[in-house]
This record gives structure tokens, sequence and C-alpha cells, in this order.
């Protein structure tokens, strides 16, 4: 149980293209999705909090209006990377919390998607 | 400003030997702490969630203490096996609990060797 998945697993894109990240809670509802970025060599850094049915809240320095995030139902997120450029390139991973009874502290994690801009 | 430290970047110990990680962490007090295991170019597995009022929490090979006194917790993975070589990182409940929102350190490294 507690499976996510992300879509896709790796993305290349042109400069100033926009690209959709797929994040889903395959076998559980999750009222909150994480969406984080990874470095080469770094941890993640927690880019923005995702609650069903509302506005995702961004971290410090993270542009709201670039990274587009939609949580329209209990078992998927999107993330939009809107007009990529090369710095943008990165991993990125996101986090489902469930719903119900149990640990509901617990984050589970997709497999990553790497970006890549030319 | 909330700080995670894991004590290194790399450990490399002998197969069957007990793995000990450390992560210290300062400025807060955090309801709970996990740790998880991540591959190269993976996502993070979840391993297990210890709360601040646990002393310890195992899991086959696997054993977590948290001490909210030394703000620390112990990761240890006994009778290791070369398939245990992985990045392994602790990450702490940030503020309120409720959020969710989780503060991840460098992570370690961990190779065992054959």
């Amino acid at each position: 149980g507690a499976v996510v998945s992300q879509h896709p697993s790796w993305v290349i894109c042109k400069s100033g293209t926009s690209v959709k990240i797929e994040c889903r809670s395959l076998d559980f509802q999750a009222t909150t999705m994480f969406w984080y970025r990874q470095f080469p060599k770094q941890s993640l850094m927690l880019m923005a909090t995702s609650n069903e049915g509302s506005k995702a809240t961004y971290e410090q320095g993270v542009e709201k209006d670039k990274f587009l995030i939609n949580h329209a139902s209990l078992t998927l997120s999107t993330l939009t990377v809107t007009s990529a450029h090369p710095e943008d390139s990165s991993f990125y991973i996101c986090s489902a919390r469930g719903t119900g009874s149990g640990s509901t502290d617990t984050q589970y994690f997709g497999p990553g998607t790497r970006l890549t801009v030319l | 400003s909330q700080k995670i430290e894991q004590n290194s970047e790399a450990l490399n110990i002998q197969e069957g030997k007990t793995a000990t990680l450390t992560c210290n962490y300062t400025n807060y007090s955090p309801a709970y702490l996990q740790w998880y295991r991540q591959d190269p170019g993976r996502g993070p597995v979840f391993l297990l969630l210890i709360r601040e009022n646990e002393k310890e929490k195992r899991k086959e090979r696997l054993k977590v203490t948290f001490d909210t006194t030394l703000k620390q917790s112990l990761f240890h993975i006994t009778a290791s096996q070369p398939a245990d070589s992985a990045t392994y990182l602790c990450a702490l409940a940030s503020g309120s609990s409720n959020t969710g929102k989780l503060i991840f350190g460098q992570g370690t490294t961990l190779q065992v060797k054959p």
C-alpha cells in the first residue's frame, strides 16, 4: 500500500516551454501533497504544500507564478513549470500524506521526475 | 532557524557489521522524526517514524532512537548487507505537526562492502 506515482519519469524540453508533472496516490486518498526539488548531491528542498481543493502554499523564494500547482482531487496533484529555463533543470519529487486513521504524518514519495531544460 | 545535520556524508562498513547514522537538530522541538532511504535517481522510501514521546522504534534489522534532550536521533542497521547501500535521510516535522511539512537533512551515503 501507500504507492505514489509520478509522470513523466523524465522530460527534456526547450527553454521557454512549459512542462507539467503529475503526482498520483494510487491506493489511498491524499489530503495533502508536497512538491520538492533536489539538485545533485543535495537534499530535498520543499517547494510547496498542496491541499486538495485549495491554493498551494509556497515556500519562501519559490515563485508561485512559475511553478503552478493544482490539486484538483484527493489522488492527483500537478506541478507545471512555466517558461522553463536551464536553471530549472532538477529532480522534482512529490509526496503524499494520507487521510483516515493511522499515521497521517508519514509522507510517501513518488519516484521523481528528472527535468532537463536545454 | 531550524537546522538539521547528519553526521557524515559517507559511511563505509563491512558486511555483517552494524551501521549507525546520526541526525542532530537545533533550534526547535519536532513532534516526530522520520528516516528515509534514497537510491540514486529515485524518490525517498519511508523506513521509520518515531514520535517525541518514544525513545526507540524497531523494524526488522532497523532501529531508531530519539533523544529529545540531546536533540539527536540514531539510526542503526544491524547485520548490514551490500543491498543496504544507499543514501539515508532524516526528516523532522517542521513547526506544527498538522502541516505535515518536513525538513530534510543532507543525507548520509552508506556503502556496505562484501
